[in-house]
């Protein structure tokens, strides 16, 4: 099955500075890559995804780039604030029909 | 749209005792429903796949006599935790699918075992 390994699993910034959160996932397969930011006892909320026919999408302060052959994607929130501290988490799915396979997690934490 | 909501958001039961958790699409029929298992600080671990009408799809590990899945109609699943034990502890999550891909997540349900 498929297997999504995320790093760093913490990562402290500077506001206004970037975070870049790295993913790699193993099955050739998978078409569909979103980013989930989680707080504390809430649910996964989508920020972004991408999927396999595209190499990069950008959304206001939040972008990821794919690259299918070696088969990582990342993640890069620029100008960061305080709000943007959460958990993030990759995610993974197509080759096993719609199921996600979720990274590890990286806390991130934007300090004044 | 695409709204998908938990009863109960927490529950605390004793050990022995079923626990019953609902998981409903509001807005759209949702033919595929996922729930999720999260221990604090960790990632969201796939417990099963639930398609309306047939058998749940567990993943490997996962007790399916132990965790009963229903998939009732297009807008409901269910989750069911058979004689709970304080290890079954956990934030259980569901999300549902509108499309081939996104998958749209409830707020979860914090289940404490005593």
């Amino acid at each position: 099955g498929e297997n999504v390994e995320q790093h760093p699993s913490t990562l402290s910034v500077q506001e206004g500075d970037s975070a870049v959160i790295k993913c790699t996932y193993s099955d050739s397969a998978s078409n569909y890559f979103p980013w989930y930011k989680q707080e504390l006892g809430k649910r996964p909320q989508l920020i972004i995804d991408i999927r396999s026919n595209v190499g990069e999408k950008k959304d206001q302060r939040i972008a990821v780039t794919l690259n299918k052959t070696a088969k990582h994607f990342s993640l890069h929130i620029t100008e960061t604030q305080p709000e943007d501290s959460a958990v993030y988490f990759c995610a993974a799915s197509g080759g096993g029909g719609n199921k996600l396979t979720f990274g590890t997690g990286t806390q991130l934490k934007v300090e004044l | 749209g695409a709204v998908v909501s938990q009863h109960p958001s927490w529950v605390i039961c004793k050990s022995g005792t079923s626990v019953k958790i609902e998981c409903r699409s509001l807005d759209f029929q949702a033919t595929t429903m996922f729930w999720y298992r999260q221990f604090p600080k960790q990632s969201l671990m796939l417990m099963a796949t639930s398609n309306e009408g047939s058998k749940a799809t567990y993943e490997q590990g996962v007790e399916k006599d132990k965790f009963l899945i229903n998939h009732a109609s297009l807008t409901l699943s269910t989750l069911t935790v058979t004689s709970a034990h304080p290890e079954d502890s956990s934030f259980y999550i569901c999300s549902a699918n509108r499309d081939l891909s996104e998958q749209y997540f409830g707020p979860g349900t914090r289940l404490t075992v005593t």
